[in-house]
């Protein structure tokens, strides 16, 4: 089973520009996730999806990001414009269970790694 | 945002050692995690626990759930190179669902 894809996986920029991030979680789970993580520190979630609702988005800056899950599969992240802040890598995760149930095992893709200049 | 308290930050030790970490919290989990994260890449899941008290096994990596669900740890019996990496806790709140993690703990091993 192949695992939750990310692409890219490096993404360099200058500050200012617009920059997108693609994500393809397992397949069969409905349950996705966007995640923030900053050198050495663990994962923050910006946003979740329930299939093509975004059920939790609090902690997205919604100033300048922006998500999408058109068909309740496939994600996209999207920053404009970006700030020197934003570097960091970008994590997708996805579950097959509902969040918050007995059983949230969420699985992780590699990440991309954003470098604004 | 809300992060919980992991320990220690790192660890440097010998191959064949034993190693242990752990997190703790102000709040209440009904679910607490373990992930392995490697050089650029994503976090892995190592173990799950569900129950307070519970005391989970896979391998060479030993769990426990606290008991006041506050807390839990990480054991790693015999450690081998392939081990280093930085380790996460992560809890489930049992208000809002969300999954938190801790700062991280980073193993290196020496052979």
């Amino acid at each position: 089973e192949a695992g939750v894809v990310q692409s890219p996986r490096y993404k360099i920029i200058e500050k200012k520009q617009p920059v997108a991030f693609w994500c393809n979680p397992i397949s069969g789970h409905n349950t996705l996730y966007w995640y923030l993580q900053n050198l050495g520190q663990g994962p923050e979630l910006l946003i979740r999806y329930e299939n093509e609702e975004a059920v939790d988005d609090s902690q997205l800056p919604k100033d300048r990001f922006s998500a999408e899950r058109l068909k309740g599969v496939d994600s996209t992240l999207k920053i404009q414009p970006a700030e020197l802040g934003d570097s960091a890598v970008y994590l997708c995760a996805s579950s097959s269970n509902l969040y918050g149930g007995p059983h949230n095992e969420q699985f992780f893709g590699p990440g991309t790694r954003l470098t604004v200049l | 945002g809300q992060q919980l308290n992991q320990s220690p930050q790192s660890m440097f030790i010998q191959e064949g050692e034993d190693v242990s970490m752990n997190c703790t919290s102000s709040s209440i989990f009904n679910t607490w995690l373990w992930y392995k994260q490697d050089p650029g890449e994503g976090p892995v899941l190592l173990i799950a626990l569900y129950k307070a008290g519970e005391l989970t096994s896979n391998g060479r990596l030993t769990a426990q759930f606290g008991i006041t669900r506050k807390d839990s740890f990480l054991n790693i019996s015999a450690s081998i190179p392939s081990d280093v990496g930085i380790y996460f806790c992560a809890g489930q709140s049992s208000n809002t669902g969300k999954l938190i993690f801790g700062q991280g703990t980073t193993l290196q091993v020496k052979p």
